[in-house]
């Protein structure tokens, strides 16, 4: 299956500031990346679908403005909080859709976002 | 909102089958169904999905009814490393954007 990483494992910041969030397929080329977010003891929620070269589409009720996605190649898909604050604290992960038929999605390891 | 009903949580001996039920009563003809699962802190594992015929790999079984409104995943011989949330999605299979909606899962818990 695809590998995929995401970088950092965990950051820590304080309330106003900006955090960005990279996920990387390291062995593939993915036009179509997932991004999700997982509040403790809940499941996971799909924010936002990046494509490569073209805005991302984002899910209801999720900000634009505030969570803000570049998917400018093919390997690297970024997702910057803006203006961050206690209540986006939580885990975000990030999936490739993987071959031709996207039969799987491949998940990264997730990011754990602590705003103080 | 997620198609699928699991139970919440789930107990098995380590070194036993784990059987874990999923009703997709709503479930249409050209939806499959998707087995993930979650272990603590990590991001999600693709397990296995299967549209109508029962299914094997090297991690799991998937046995899905005939009138497919209910599957079940089979993990043969438990181990505590399978120790996670499992995740029973229902979608359609080709397609970039189409997206995985995960419902609560069924925590299993391997005991020793």
């Amino acid at each position: 299956g695809a590998v995929v990483s995401q970088h950092p494992s965990w950051v820590i910041c304080k309330s106003g500031t900006s955090v960005k969030i990279e996920c990387r397929s390291l062995d593939f080329q993915a036009t179509t990346m997932f991004w999700y977010r997982q509040f403790p003891k809940q499941s996971l929620m799909l924010m936002a679908t990046s494509n490569e070269g073209s805005k991302a589409t984002y899910e209801q009720g999720v900000e634009k403005d505030k969570f803000l996605i570049n998917h400018a190649s093919l390997t690297l898909s970024t997702l910057t909080v803006t203006s961050a604050h206690p209540e986006d604290s939580s885990f975000y992960i990030c999936s490739v859709a993987s071959g031709s038929s996207y039969n799987e999605q491949f998940f990264g390891p997730g990011t754990r976002l602590t705003v103080l | 909102d997620a198609k699928t009903t699991q139970p919440p949580s789930m107990d098995c001996a380590e070194g036993r089958a784990a059987n874990l039920p999923c009703n997709h009563s709503t479930i249409s003809g050209n939806e499959y169904v998707y087995w993930y699962r979650q272990i603590h802190s990590q991001g999600p594992q693709y397990i296995i999905h299967g549209l109508k015929n029962n299914e094997t790999n090297e991690m799991a079984s998937l046995i899905i009814t005939e009138d497919r409104k209910s599957s079940t995943l089979i993990l043969p011989h438990a181990t505590l490393r399978d120790t996670a949330v499992y995740y029973c999605i229902v979608r359609f299979s080709q397609g970039g954007s189409e997206k995985l909606v995960f419902g609560k899962g069924t925590k299993l818990t391997v005991n020793p």
